[in-house]
């Protein structure tokens, strides 16, 4: 079974640019999630998708928009970038238990490294 | 909000002997799920273990155990006879049990360090 694969795995941006980042979650799995991690921040939660809907949103600027598709495969957006937006951009998926509406473990995709110059 | 705190920013440990990792955690909800996550250079997070805080038992996972004490709100993470592979980054998380969804909330991580 493949996992996640996130594209690009790397990305360079000039500042005010703006940048499409890709995920394919494990096949079945329905919850896509991203997540920023920088060394000063640390791993921060952008928002999450499920079943083509926003269910859940961290504390990030508008700038960073996202969406999911019908195969589950989500696209995350950031316009206007700015230096510091410079991270590694995680994304997550899982699988959602529809007896509980409860999701399993995240696993993780190796990430796309988003440098603004 | 939930808050997870790592206090060692790093570690080491020889090789073959044994390293517990700490983490402590702020809910005020009765029911989630605890994680801990090791990212490797190659910086794909990776699952060690879970615990679902209903659970009193500690869980388990080969050489990987861990500690949890739900009224102190403590999730240490015991490494037992540890190999050069386990260096890596570790990262304790939280997730809600109560709300939907599959936000996790991370602790700022610990590097550790494994000297042959």
């Amino acid at each position: 079974k493949a996992g996640v694969t996130q594209t690009p795995r790397y990305l360079i941006k000039t500042r005010g640019q703006q940048v499409t980042l890709s995920c394919s979650p494990i096949s079945g799995h329905r919850s896509v999630s991203w997540y920023q991690q920088t060394p000063g921040q640390g791993l921060q939660f952008l928002f999450e998708y499920f079943s083509e809907t926003q269910r859940n949103k961290g504390n990030f600027p508008g700038r960073f928009s996202g969406r999911q598709f019908s195969n589950s495969r989500s696209e995350m957006n950031v316009s206007t970038l700015e230096l510091g937006d410079s991270a590694l951009y995680l994304c997550a998926s899982s699988l959602t238990s529809l007896r509980t509406a409860m999701n399993t473990e995240a696993f993780f995709g190796q990430g796309t490294r988003l440098t603004v110059v | 909000a939930q808050t997870v705190t790592q206090s060692q920013p790093e570690m080491s440990v020889q090789e073959a002997e044994t390293v517990t990792l700490s983490c402590t955690y702020d809910t005020s909800e009765s029911d989630y799920y605890l994680f801990w996550y090791k990212q490797p250079p190659s910086r794909q997070m990776i699952l060690v273990i879970r615990q679902e805080a209903y659970k009193q038992q500690n869980a388990t996972e080969n050489r990987f155990s861990v500690n949890f004490q739900k009224a102190a709100k403590s999730f240490s993470l015991k490494i037992s006879d540890s190999q050069l592979g386990d260096a890596a980054m570790y990262f304790c998380a939280y997730r809600s049990a109560v709300r939907a969804g599959n936000m996790l909330t991370f602790g700022g991580g610990t590097r550790l360090m494994v000297k042959p």
